[in-house]
């Protein structure tokens, strides 16, 4: 069974300052990696994701992850934070190979909160 | 770029009644992926259709069925509702001959009183 841990509940930045949201996954075979953002009420907007190739991944906004294997995590990164980046983050993960469907599986989500 | 239709945004049902939602995908994506967020959660993952096909299925309550039409559209029907199915429901479509990206639709928040 795949699964995605995001050990912060909030984080918390000031205003220029790098924010850094942390994941770690557990998946058979090669990790397919999301980043996923949600603002109140809305819904998930697509940030990033890692398949293959560069451990560094480039994504909408600014933001990068970088994926490391020996460590199995994928944390979000930006170099200067903007109040509108506060949201909700979701890190999720599928498995690559496999019969059936590659559903999604999501962590519980940090708040991000970039205080002016 | 056209994205994921879902509708209806909103609803409000009375316990015991019930309710459809559907998912109309990007044009050409074979496969949608149903989500159910309650309150302060994460998604978690319901039930799956490729070529109107049942793929798989995840933590969907049996008061719940779906399925995929033959314009790639999905309705998510639920009966007997209970006050815990007050939640946001996400769509996802995929194409499956890519690297199966999901893009998620807004999400239809059902609310039960």
């Amino acid at each position: 069974a795949q699964s995605v841990a995001q050990p912060e509940d909030q984080v918390n930045v000031a205003e220029g300052n790098p924010l850094t949201v942390k994941c770690t996954y557990s998946v058979s075979g090669n990790p397919y990696l999301f980043w996923y953002v949600q603002y109140p009420n809305r819904g998930l907007q697509f940030l990033l994701k890692y398949i293959t190739g560069d451990n560094l991944v480039k994504g909408s906004y600014g933001f990068e992850a970088e994926f490391n294997k020996s460590q199995t995590s994928f944390h979000l990164k930006k170099p200067s934070a903007l109040v509108s980046d506060s949201a909700l983050y979701f890190c999720a993960v599928r498995g690559s190979t496999g019969a059936g469907s590659y559903q999604l599986t999501f962590g519980k989500g940090t708040k991000l909160s970039v205080i002016p | 770029a056209a994205g994921v239709i879902q509708s209806p945004r909103h609803l409000i049902k009375e316990k015991r009644e019930t309710a459809t939602l559907k998912c109309y995908p990007i044009p050409r994506h074979d496969t949608v992926y149903w989500y159910q967020q309650g309150p302060g959660q994460d998604p978690q993952f319901l039930i799956s259709f490729y070529e109107k096909m049942q793929s798989d299925k995840g933590s969907i309550p049996d008061r719940f069925s779906a399925q995929q039409f033959s314009d790639y559209h999905s309705e998510l029907n639920m009966s007997s509702l209970e006050l815990g199915d007050s939640a946001l429901y996400f769509c996802a479509s995929v194409v499956t001959s890519g690297n199966n990206e999901q893009f998620f639709g807004p999400g239809t928040r059902l609310t039960v009183l």
